[in-house]
C-alpha cells in the first residue's frame, strides 16, 4: 500500500508569483484535503476534492485553486503570493465517509519572500 | 462554532513516567475526534480517533486516549514515555457544520512533547 505523497519538498518563489504543489492520494482513497499550517500553527483547511469536483472549501481567497484528477491525485494552486503564504502545505487523503481516517503526506514547504 | 483547545503549549516529561496530553472540544451533536503527532519537518501521522462506543481509545504506539462527555475533553496518555516520543501533538475534530467546510479537520494550535532521559 503506497501513502500519500506530495511534491515538491521545498519551493522558493517570490511576491506575486504562481506555484503549484502536487499530491499523490493513497491507495484506494477518492478523496482528497488540502491544509495549509503556518509556523507555530494548526493546519487549517483550504479545500477538499472529490471525484475531480471541490466538495468543501475553508475560509481562503479565490487565489487558491485546486484540481482532481481521474487517478484521485490533486494540484493546490496559488496566484499572486504573498508572504504570508509561506506556510507548510499539507494533503490528506481518505474515503469520503465523515468517520474516516485521513492521513497526511510529508508536506511541502513554501517559502515566499 | 466548533473549535478545540489544546492548553498546554509544551507538556516535559521524564521518560518512563506516564504522560497526558490535554484536548477539550466544542462541538454541536456527537463529536468525532482525533490525534495526530508531527515530527520535525514531516507530515501529521495518525494515532487513533473516537467515534463511537468505549470511551477509552487504543492507537499507535501505545497511545491511547480517553473521550469525556461531560468535561468534553479527549486527552492523550501513554503509560510509560519514550525519548523518541518527544514531537508535536494535535488534536483534531471532524467538522460537522453546514458550511463549506463540513467533513473536514478543525485542528487545535498544538502541543510539544519534550521526553527527557
Amino acid at each position: 500500500e503506497t501513502g500519500v505523497t506530495q511534491s515538491p519538498t521545498h519551493l522558493i518563489k517570490t511576491r506575486g508569483q504562481q506555484v503549484t504543489l502536487r499530491c499523490s492520494s493513497q491507495s484506494g482513497h477518492n478523496t482528497v484535503s488540502w491544509y495549509q499550517q503556518a509556523l507555530g500553527q494548526g493546519p487549517q483547511f483550504i479545500f477538499q476534492y472529490y471525484r475531480e469536483e471541490e466538495n468543501g472549501r475553508g475560509n481562503f481567497p479565490p487565489r487558491f485553486s485546486g484540481l482532481q484528477f481521474p487517478n484521485y491525485s490533486s494540484e493546490l494552486n496559488v496566484n499572486a503570493l504573498e508572504l504570508d503564504d509561506s506556510a507548510l502545505y499539507l494533503c490528506a487523503s481518505s474515503l469520503r465517509l465523515s468517520t474516516d481516517t485521513q492521513y497526511f503526506g510529508p508536506g511541502t514547504r513554501l517559502t515566499v519572500l | 462554532a466548533q473549535s478545540v483547545a489544546q492548553p498546554e503549549d509544551q507538556v516535559n516529561v521524564a521518560e518512563g513516567n506516564p504522560l497526558t496530553v490535554k484536548c477539550t472540544y466544542s462541538v454541536s451533536g456527537n463529536p468525532y475526534l482525533f490525534w495526530y503527532v508531527q515530527y520535525p519537518n514531516r507530515g501529521l501521522q495518525f494515532l487513533l480517533k473516537y467515534i463511537t462506543g468505549d470511551n477509552l481509545v487504543k492507537g499507535s504506539y501505545g497511545f491511547e486516549a480517553e473521550f469525556n462527555k461531560s468535561q468534553t475533553s479527549f486527552h492523550l496518555k501513554k503509560p510509560s514515555a519514550l525519548v523518541s516520543d518527544s514531537a508535536l501533538y494535535f488534536c483534531a475534530v471532524r467538522d460537522k457544520g453546514h458550511g463549506g467546510s463540513q467533513g473536514n479537520l478543525i485542528f487545535g494550535k498544538g502541543t510539544k512533547l519534550s521526553v527527557k532521559p
